[in-house]
């Protein structure tokens, strides 16, 4: 069975603290791995996709890295404006058909 | 270019009521699917179609119908709706490679 694994649940940091977020995966027929934030009462919102593992990608404070088991979303110095869910993603090939199957997320914090 | 358009953005129905969410886009996209997305439990896909007249069920689709007449639509019926719905839900597309584009969200409540 397809299944992504994001750690930890709930993550406060300091403004400036540089942390990183889990994404762990098990999935037959990898198309892809998607990286989301989510604001409350919002949808998510793209920000990364990576395909093979040593990829690397970045945009602004964040850097997503991926693994054949597992994927990283670095935050450097974060702001109080990074403050939202992240959600991982991965978008899987069952019989014939692709589909995406996210994990629960990780709510980020940040305190000026 | 507006994106994802879902109306209404909230909803109160009675358990046996029916309805309809509402699902729009205008990036010409083939792939349209709907998500739930309750606490704890992460977005679960309910059905998928990958193009007009093509549909399909994902990991959630009980209760749930849907169908596709145009590239642009693909609206979600609850045909007799009960608390286990309620739930906030989730229309997205994409094209080939790119990221999926979701749309803001549909909180429905059934009491």
């Amino acid at each position: 069975e397809d299944q992504v694994t994001q750690s930890p649940e709930a993550l406060r940091l300091q403004e400036g603290e540089s942390s990183s977020l889990n994404c762990s995966y098990t999935v037959s027929g990898l198309r892809g791995l998607f990286w989301y934030r989510q604001d409350p009462g919002k949808g998510p919102e793209f920000l990364f996709t990576l395909y093979s593992a040593g990829e690397e990608k970045e945009k602004e404070r964040l850097k997503a890295t991926l693994t054949k088991k597992e994927s990283f979303l670095h935050i450097t110095a974060p702001k109080p404006e990074d403050s939202a869910t992240y959600l991982c993603a991965v978008q899987a090939v069952q019989g014939g058909s692709e589909k995406l199957v996210f994990g629960k997320g990780t709510k980020l914090t940040v305190n000026p | 270019n507006a994106g994802v358009t879902q109306t209404p953005k909230f909803q109160v129905l009675k358990t046996g009521q029916s309805m309809t969410l509402q699902c729009a886009q205008d990036m010409n996209h083939e792939y349209m699917s709907w998500y739930r997305q309750d606490p704890g439990m992460g977005l679960r896909l309910i059905h998928y179609s990958v193009g007009a007249g093509i549909t399909d069920q994902g990991e959630v689709p009980n209760g749930y119908n849907v169908s596709r007449s145009t590239t642009e639509d693909f609206p979600l019926r609850l045909l007799s709706a009960a608390p286990s719905q309620t739930s906030v839900y989730f229309c997205a597309s994409r094209e080939g490679p790119y990221g999926y584009t979701f749309g803001s969200g549909t909180r429905l409540t059934v009491v």
